[in-house]
């Protein structure tokens, strides 16, 4: 099936760090999410974009929906303790299915 | 605030069982999924269903099957368990087709074991 690509899959940074990830496609999606996943628990949605260009915040967090609609990116300002986890982009595609399409992942590690 | 519970946090079968994941939205939605998560290889949809008794077969749904008797409740069945089912099911729900809010919430997941 479709996948996305998904940058890095791991970081490793110093807390107060600056945090950037992002995800391409080579589909259009028409909403793009960004999920946060801790040890053992199930994804929680972080932000969800919904119009191409759109840049939202969300705390320390931001997102931005790609003008061509292939692309996404997450920043985390001012990197703390919890920020650890696994971060996932999400596309969807209206047409037909309803189904997301998931990157594999980025694991963030943060050295107090 | 959404919730979307599964019946199980952890579970180990043995080989041959038949398992059952069961898992309820209390939000009306009419979406639900089901996902295996797997290290590396991020989430695969399984299974997802548009409405009650109806299902649709996802990127990965060879020994798996499910049902949905009810709006609120969609259940993953593995009909003859196999140690390549050892993961971590995550289920899904999301408002229909008509919503613009149509992102999905996530249960807290099950981690199932096959010796």
């Amino acid at each position: 099936g479709q996948q996305l690509n998904q940058s890095p899959q791991s970081m490793f940074i110093q807390e107060g760090e600056d945090v950037s990830m992002n995800c391409t496609s080579s589909s259009i999606f028409n909403t793009w999410l960004w999920y946060k996943q801790d040890p053992g628990e199930g994804p929680v949605l972080l932000i969800a974009l919904y119009k191409a260009g759109e840049l939202t915040s969300n705390g320390r967090l931001t997102a931005q929906f790609g003008i061509t609609r292939k692309d996404s990116f997450l920043n985390i300002s001012a990197s703390i303790p919890s920020d650890v986890g696994i971060y996932f982009c999400a596309g969807l595609d209206r047409q037909g299915a309803q189904k997301l399409v998931f990157g594999q992942g980025t694991r963030l590690t943060i050295n107090p | 605030d959404v919730k979307v519970t599964q019946s199980s946090r952890y579970l180990v079968k043995r080989t041959g069982e038949k398992v059952f994941l069961e898992c309820v939205q209390d939000m009306d939605h009419e979406n639900m999924f089901w996902y295996r998560q797997d290290p590396g290889l991020g989430l695969r949809l399984i299974y997802f269903s548009y409405d009650v008794k109806m299902k649709e077969k996802g990127d990965i749904p060879e020994g798996y099957s499910v049902s949905r008797e009810k709006k609120e409740r969609f259940s993953l069945i593995l009909e003859s368990a196999s140690t390549n089912q050892t993961s971590m099911y995550l289920c899904a729900s999301s408002f229909g087709l008509v919503k613009t809010t149509d992102t999905q919430y996530f249960g807290p997941g099950t981690r199932l074991t096959v010796l």
